[in-house]
């Protein structure tokens, strides 16, 4: 069946690094693209941005340029989101999601990421 | 940005009832328009689409409706599987936006 599944929980702490991986099965991955978004604890919903998983552009929101990086590896059809030099408030979950012809249908299970010294 | 705002922010009503959320856009949308359901420590799943298209899988209870700037998502009879929170987003233009959710909770 079509599936999202993310990588597991991360604790980090201020000023390191961390990449969330987003592996697709049960549908060609090139053919939909990949949005990421981010729901900080006890808040709403917030789109990062996506990316094209044809030629690997990728689109950033407003507050998401700079420390995060949108990549893929389609020979395992995986969608991978960095973030760099973290702090206190990107903890949060961070969510993939495939944009599909009716909008963002298939979601992976979420990871978490915490930063804290 | 397209702002989008949705109310209300909390929903108290009992299995059985009908309810309705709104959500306005900012800016016409024209029918570029999703709602999401989303229980605790769960990821989002996708209940309408386009305003008013139902996702497959999706009971039929939920409906939805608008275009250009107001829109609603209406459960025309609360099951208690319903209890959890919705969000509308807009995909007409970049960067997409969610509201800013509503929770539906046992009356």
């Amino acid at each position: 069946q079509v599936q999202l599944v993310q990588s597991g929980s991360e604790l980090k702490k201020p000023g390191a690094s961390v990449k969330v991986s987003c592996k697709a099965s049960g549908y060609t991955f090139t053919s939909y693209a990949m949005n990421w978004v981010r729901q900080a604890p006890g808040q709403g919903l917030e789109w990062m941005g996506w990316i094209n998983t044809n030629t690997g552009k990728p689109t950033y929101a407003q507050g998401f340029t700079g420390r995060f990086v949108f990549s893929l590896d389609t020979s395992v059809s995986t969608a991978y989101l960095q973030i760099s030099s973290l702090k206190a408030e990107d903890t949060a979950v961070y969510f993939c999601a495939r944009r599909g012809s009716t909008s963002m249908d298939v979601w992976g299970e979420g990871t978490t990421v915490t930063v804290s010294s | 940005d397209i702002q989008m705002t949705q109310f209300p922010s909390t929903l108290s009503a009992s299995v059985g009832d009908r309810v309705t959320i709104t959500c306005r856009a900012s800016q016409s949308i024209s029918s570029w328009l999703a709602w999401y359901q989303q229980k605790p420590g769960k990821a989002p799943k996708l209940l309408i689409y386009k305003a008013s298209g139902l996702e497959s899988g999706v009971p039929s209870r939920f409906s939805g409706s608008g275009s250009g700037t107001e829109f609603t998502l209406t459960i025309s009879s609360l099951q208690p599987d319903d209890f959890a929170s919705y969000y509308c987003q807009q995909y007409n233009t970049y960067p997409y936006t969610f509201g800013q959710g509503t929770k539906l909770e046992i009356k």
